[in-house]
């Protein structure tokens, strides 16, 4: 059974700081992997997909690798903003179906 | 808007009365997910349907939740005699059947209260 971790559940640094968000899975055995952006008592903004044969994604200030064979999966946000201040989750999806594993999610506050 | 779209938004109700959510995917998206949300936690699926059929449903989908897609455009979600652990983010997202990798794209959310 696919499970998704997210280390750590909540973070606080300076504005303009670079950051790292970690994401890990149990079962190697994956389609791709999304991360999304969620502002309190809202829906989820898609940030980045990584396909499985892929080793990163890029979009503006945003990085998210992919190391499939380690189970891991990291997003680097550069010069962070204010703005960036959410809770950011990661998702899998496996070979065999097309429903997402979800992590807990990292709350990230930015601090001005 | 082209996005997806969930209504209502918001809904308060008493333990033991039904509740019905709507979801309005992306035009010409013909898959659609139905996703829960308890506050603090990742989304957990529920079901998926690829145009009115209905692929794969979560054992959290209990016999109390029915969802369907009549005419594979939108999709309703009722819960029947709601219990106050059904009090979540009800999430809808939909994407096409080919390109885009699987991505899914979400609706804002129905933020159901079960006093």
């Amino acid at each position: 059974k696919q499970e998704v971790t997210q280390i750590p559940a909540a973070l606080s640094v300076p504005e303009g700081e670079n950051l790292v968000l970690n994401c890990s899975f149990t079962d190697s055995a994956i389609y791709n992997l999304q991360w999304f952006r969620q502002d309190p008592g809202k829906g989820l903004t898609s940030l980045l997909l990584i396909q499985s044969s892929q080793r990163e994604q890029t979009s503006g200030r945003l990085n998210a690798s992919l190391d499939k064979s380690s189970g891991r999966s990291t997003l680097y946000i550069a010069a962070s903003q204010p703005g960036d201040s959410a809770t950011y989750l990661c998702a899998v999806r496996g070979d065999s179906n097309y429903q997402l594993i979800w992590g807990a999610g990292t709350k990230l506050i930015i601090k001005p | 808007d082209t996005g997806v779209s969930q209504n209502p938004r918001h809904k308060i109700t008493k333990r033991g009365q039904n509740v019905t959510f709507r979801c309005d995917p992306i035009s010409e998206h013909n898959r659609l997910y139905w996703y829960r949300q308890t506050l603090g936690q990742g989304p957990e699926f529920l079901t998926y349907f690829q145009n009115e059929a209905q692929l794969e449903k979560s054992r959290l989908l209990s016999d109390r939740f029915s969802a369907e897609r009549p005419k594979g455009s939108f999709s309703t979600l009722e819960i029947q005699r709601t219990e106050q652990g059904d009090s979540a983010m009800y999430l809808c997202a939909s994407n096409p059947r080919v390109g885009t990798y699987n991505e899914q794209f979400f609706g804002p959310g129905t933020r159901l209260t079960v006093l």
